[in-house]
């Protein structure tokens, strides 16, 4: 299995911030990575997929970068309505697998 | 736009069988170039994949769950059904179902909206 390390694990910041989460592939897979964010109570939504494409209706100031093993999710400006749980999802291979979360708090 | 509605029971004793269902809407599943899958979230934890599969009936499962899960499709109804035999208090979890991978080509997700499955007796 690919495991999907994450870090940081938890991220606290302040509204106008610019933060950056880190995901780490333990082999290579391309560029077939996804972004979720997750509030409480509420069904994971995908950020970005094929590690920088944009899904439809993302602000721009959602940003992913990365190949192979490395990439990393951007988020400039915080607003409230960013701070949710972060992960990372590979779907190079089966199983597809998930990175452990990095919770963005308000500082 | 396509949604996804999970239903089954939200309480499942030890031992039994967990049954689920996800009805997709607003297309078929039949004519999509994706697969169909289930992932969970026990309380307070991460998201874990349990499996996919193809209208065709092709599959895949995780290999820590490969021995209790089965999951098919029933292309008349336009749904898909998960199985996960011989539950624990540890399979107690939001279940989801969404397509795979994450994204329809166009830029869209699809996911359900999660139905908590209590495993208690």
């Amino acid at each position: 299995d690919i495991q999907m390390t994450q870090s940081p694990s938890s991220l606290s910041a302040s509204v106008g911030d610019r933060v950056t989460i880190t995901c780490r592939a333990s082999q290579g897979i391309s560029n077939y990575l996804a972004w979720f964010q997750q509030k409480p109570g509420k069904a994971p939504k995908s950020l970005i997929y094929a590690a920088s494409s944009l899904q439809s209706g993302v602000p721009s100031k959602f940003s992913g970068s990365g190949s192979g093993t490395d990439f990393t999710l951007t988020i400039s400006s915080l607003q409230p309505e960013d701070f949710a749980t972060y992960y990372c999802q590979q779907y190079n291979s089966y199983p597809v697998t998930f990175g452990q979360g990095t919770k963005l708090e308000i500082k | 736009q396509l949604q996804l509605q999970e239903s089954g029971p939200g309480l499942v004793k030890p031992s039994e069988t967990l049954s689920l269902t996800c009805t997709v809407s607003g297309g078929s599943i039949s004519s999509s170039s994706y697969y169909w899958g289930w992932i969970r979230q026990p309380p307070g934890k991460g998201l874990e994949w349990i499996g996919s599969i193809y209208y065709s009936g092709s599959t895949y499962y995780n290999p820590s769950l490969k021995s209790r899960v089965t999951i098919s499709v029933d292309t008349s109804k336009n749904q898909f059904s998960l199985k996960l035999s011989s539950v624990t208090a540890a399979d107690t979890a939001v279940y989801y179902c969404a397509i795979e991978p994450p994204t329809d080509g166009s830029g869209n997700d699809y996911w359900g909206q999660g139905t908590l499955v209590t495993v208690s007796s």
